[in-house]
């Protein structure tokens, strides 16, 4: 079964960085772009950004470019969410899912409706306090 | 960026009632909508993709529809397990972009 595990909560001062992985089992690891969503307190679901597993290729939300880098190792099926130069308003519960099914360098957009962020880690929760 | 409005932000229901969430999105979209639960405290679940397809496992009281800008998820007779908070995504472009929420209260 596809499971998403997760590392676990950190606290971090402001100015610092988080590095936050995200394990992937139960399925080819390079056959599906994987996402990172936040969410603060409170607050609504906001999207972060994307990697591909297969090249690295990464796509980051405009709010977050310049902070964010998304990197992965194949040899573990980890993907990493690294964000810097944090602030309070970073406090927030970061998710990995699961989304796009592409192999052989296409992307099948039928399999990917039927999948597409069907399966999540189980949440990190980064709190950035002084 | 493809704007998700949702509505209602929030309501409340009574067990047994039918509710209706929808989602406008800024331009179309075609299918590529998927609708989410999360409880507090816990992972996003998704209910419905392709606009109308029910999750294997989620309750057939669940119903998805619309295509284009307009689109609407449906519970047909609400329980007590189902109040909690409701999410619209579409992925038709990039970037991903969520609806903003609606919260279903009890009564």
């Amino acid at each position: 079964q596809v499971q998403l595990v997760q590392s676990g909560a950190e606290v971090k001062k402001p100015g610092a960085s988080v590095k936050v992985s995200c394990k992937a089992s139960g399925y080819t690891f390079t056959s599906y772009y994987m996402h990172w969503v936040r969410q603060a307190p409170g607050q609504g679901l906001e999207w972060m950004g994307i990697i591909n597993p297969s090249g690295g290729s990464t796509s980051y939300a405009q709010k977050f470019q310049g902070r964010v880098t998304m990197t992965r190792d194949t040899s573990t099926s980890t993907v990493y969410m690294e964000l810097s130069s944090l602030r309070s308003e970073d406090t927030a519960v970061y998710y990995c899912a699961r989304g796009e099914y592409c192999s052989g360098g296409s992307c099948y957009s039928r399999r990917t409706l039927a999948e597409y962020f069907q399966h999540w880690g189980q949440g990190t929760l980064v709190t950035v306090s002084s | 960026d493809i704007q998700m409005t949702q509505s209602p932000s929030a309501m409340s229901a009574s067990v047994g009632d039918r509710v209706t969430i929808t989602c406008r999105a800024s331009q179309g979209i075609s299918n590529y909508l998927a609708w989410f639960q999360q409880k507090p405290g816990k992972v996003p679940k998704r209910l419905i993709y392709a606009s109308s397809s029910l999750q294997s496992g989620v309750p057939s009281r669940f119903s998805g529809s619309g295509s284009g800008t307009e689109f609407t998820l449906t519970i047909s007779s609400l329980q007590p397990e189902d109040f909690a908070t409701y999410y619209c995504l579409q992925h038709n472009s990039y970037p991903p972009t969520f609806g903003q929420g609606t919260k279903l209260e009890i009564k």
